[in-house]
């Protein structure tokens, strides 16, 4: 049974660019959740995403934005990218039944240099 | 609003003895509690959950966490550490008032190291 995944593992920006993030949920799942982990702290919400909306956001700027695809995967999407976009980023998958159960994948870590 | 804390950025315990790492909450309504562990440059792993039911849950790996009401409390215990035990150690809470997506809210973290 695959867990969640996401690619790239390790990408290296500089400012004012744009990134794409990429997550596969857990066989299963139909719910996606994205959180920004910077250094030294615990994991913070950006935004969920089932049935290929937007259902809910954390307090993150416009430049944050995502997709839901039919077969669930997903993508975090930052423009203009700043210092302190350098982080963590990490995907969670769960069940619409059960959302507040998720399943985290390793992450991407993100160098905005 | 919902919040945890963590209260100690560091716990120290040596091999073969208890260890909880403690963790307080605030949340409106009735609260889904969470542990995750975190390895190094590793994503979280989740422990154990608290839904509803019998206030001690346990999880993952030989660790339990005991729900207490009244004193708002979620706290991780194993009653003998091991030295692959030492990581990054996240409570987690959600509740029916952050909206459907039941978004989690972390503490700060411990980090948990068993020594030898």
């Amino acid at each position: 049974d695959a867990g969640v995944t996401q690619s790239p593992t390790h990408l290296i920006k500089t400012r004012g660019q744009q990134v794409t993030l990429r997550c596969s949920p857990k066989s299963g799942h139909d719910t996606v959740s994205w959180y920004q982990q910077a250094l030294g702290q615990g994991p913070q919400f950006i935004f969920q995403y089932y049935e290929e909306e937007e259902r809910q956001r954390g307090n993150f700027p416009d430049r944050f934005s995502g997709h839901q695809f039919p077969n669930y995967s997903s993508e975090l999407n930052v423009n203009a990218l700043l210092l302190g976009d350098s982080a963590l980023y990490l995907c969670a998958s769960s069940l619409a039944g059960q959302r507040e159960t998720q399943y985290f994948g390793p992450g991407t870590r993100l160098l905005v240099l | 609003a919902q919040s945890v804390a963590q209260p100690e950025d560091q716990v120290n315990v040596a091999e073969g003895n208890p260890l909880t790492v403690k963790c307080t909450y605030s949340v409106s309504g009735n609260p889904y509690l969470f542990w995750y562990v975190q390895y190094p440059n590793r994503g979280l792993q989740f422990l154990l959950k608290y839904i509803t039911g019998d206030n001690l849950v346990k999880g993952s790996y030989g660790f339990e966490a005991e729900f207490n009401k009244s004193q708002t409390s979620f706290h991780l215990k194993k009653p003998s550490a091991l030295v692959s035990d030492s990581a990054l150690y996240f409570c987690a809470v959600s509740a029916l008032s952050s909206g459907s997506a039941r978004q989690l809210t972390f503490g700060s973290g411990t980090q948990l190291t068993v020594l030898p």
